[in-house]
């Protein structure tokens, strides 16, 4: 969904925890979905990707779970490091609607404390 | 993965004035180009897409006279911010598909340029 312009929720975590951030999205017709990091001042960095035929994808330290049925996306990082402190946003792709550009969820602020 | 350069990453103009922000394709061609925007504590909001040979696409409530975009190659567009005023400070981000993803259209971004327009 788009941004109305609330702060940023804040996930907080120790240092070698796992950390769990969730995003909802709105277009049931998306059949691809991104999850980006981004540091201040900085552009998104890709993470890792989902296509909708999929309920789960793994990468390194990180599982994307997808669920249809609630439109609900869950971004999972294992062991989290403090180089992991960033705003995690979430990204849909409607493919049915022709649009190439993604729509971005509102991100959630991730605090990784020593 | 696919690099995209954006310059400048931070300006500062004054009122009235016309900002040109460059995002450049460095190692792969771009028929289309993405123009995003972020306020603080916001997400990025798509303002236009880029093509390449033709005009821009501007989403609803984007002024296609202030925000003029301009696609000349393959590798370069740019967003000219016109008569630029305090509330058009923001954070201005570009970004390009690479292909395909592993799945589907995954888009590289440029690092961003923080307007500030005082």
């Amino acid at each position: 969904g788009e941004s109305v312009g609330l702060h940023l929720p804040t996930l907080s975590v120790q240092e070698g925890d796992n950390s769990i951030i969730n995003c909802a999205y709105s277009n049931s017709a998306s059949d691809y979905f991104i999850w980006y990091k981004q540091e201040s001042g900085k552009g998104p960095q890709f993470i890792i990707d989902i296509r909708s035929n999929m309920d789960k994808r793994q990468g390194q330290r990180v599982t994307v779970l997808l669920n249809k049925t609630v439109k609900h996306l869950s971004l999972q990082i294992a062991a989290t490091q403090p180089g992991d402190s960033a705003v995690y946003f979430c990204a849909e792709n409607p493919r049915a609607t022709g649009r190439r550009a993604l729509t971005f969820g509102s991100g959630t602020r991730l605090q990784v404390q020593p | 993965g696919a690099v995209v350069s954006q310059h400048p990453s931070r300006v500062i103009c004054k009122s009235g004035t016309s900002v040109k922000i460059e995002c450049r394709s460095l190692d792969f061609q771009a028929t289309t180009m993405f123009w995003y925007r972020q306020f603080p504590k916001q997400s990025l909001m798509l303002m236009a897409t880029s093509n390449e040979g033709s005009k821009a696409t501007y989403e609803q409530g984007v002024e296609k006279d202030k925000f003029l975009i301009n696609h000349a190659s393959l590798t370069l567009s740019t967003l000219t911010v016109t008569s630029a005023h305090p509330e058009d400070s923001s954070f201005y981000i570009c970004s390009a598909p690479s292909g395909q993803g592993n799945f589907g259209q995954k888009l590289f971004f440029g690092s961003g340029t923080q307007l500030s327009v005082l």
